[in-house]
């Protein structure tokens, strides 16, 4: 147990549907992070909140929409996907964005599958 | 580009033998280095780390090597145990704020370890 908790644990959805993904975390972090794992890829950064407020937001398409309502939640909400926007969605949280010696804690991910 | 490199998707030991796993950067500017452990359906969760002013942090079981000159970091595993069998990642980060990415942590593709009873 992490102290991350991501659902649902798998989502299937299509294409023309909207849904939302949901991270909590009780470890009193001030960072939140989104990650996806596609097959054979590294993990992928794609946003980063920080004291609620979104820091970083790496090039990641508009149909992706985040949103941190409080320093505990996350949420990544999608619409419109595409067939290759199936992957692992990892959430992950740390306690200060400020430093680069800092570890993060993983959720245990949604496995997410667009038909 | 890939910026962290693990070469090898998957490795295999037997159980009480070494297991070394390898990872090679590119960027000169990261600064601290961390392995991650991931088990099927769960999260990766952290498994030790080393700061680049060291070539050397142990951990029980777990030892990471760090060659600067090589751009090279190794994780060593004495003795293995089945339950060790999972896929590790790499990560490194960089101190400054190399294009806009400071703190941020870039992963390896990962490497499948499989220890065998």
């Amino acid at each position: 147990e992490t102290g991350v908790t991501q659902t649902p644990r798998h989502l299937v959805m299509g294409m023309t549907n909207k849904k939302s993904l949901k991270c909590e975390q009780h470890l009193g972090h001030n960072a939140m992070y989104w990650y996806k794992q596609s097959a054979k890829k590294p993990l992928e950064l794609m946003f980063v909140y920080s004291l609620e407020e979104r820091v970083e937001n790496n090039s990641v398409p508009s149909r992706f929409s985040p949103e941190c309502p409080n320093s505990s939640h996350l949420f990544l909400h999608l619409h419109t996907l595409q067939p290759e926007d199936s992957a692992l969605y990892l959430c992950a949280s740390s306690q200060d964005r400020r430093t680069t010696n800092e570890k993060l804690f993983f959720g245990s991910g949604t496995q997410l599958s667009v038909l | 580009d890939q910026q962290v490199k693990q070469n090898s998707p998957s490795l295999s030991v037997q159980e009480g033998r070494i297991s070394i796993l390898n990872c090679d950067y590119t960027n000169s500017m990261f600064d601290y280095f961390l392995w991650y452990k991931k088990y099927p359906a769960e999260g990766p969760t952290f498994l030790i780390s080393i700061s680049s002013i060291k070539d050397k942090n142990e951990d029980g079981r777990f030892t990471v090597f760090l060659n600067k000159s090589a751009k090279h970091l190794s994780l060593h595993i004495v003795p293995s145990q089945p339950g060790d069998s999972a896929v590790y990642f790499c990560a490194a980060s960089a101190r400054a704020n190399y294009g806009g990415s400071q703190g941020n942590l870039i992963f390896g593709k990962g490497t499948k370890l499989s220890v065998k009873p």
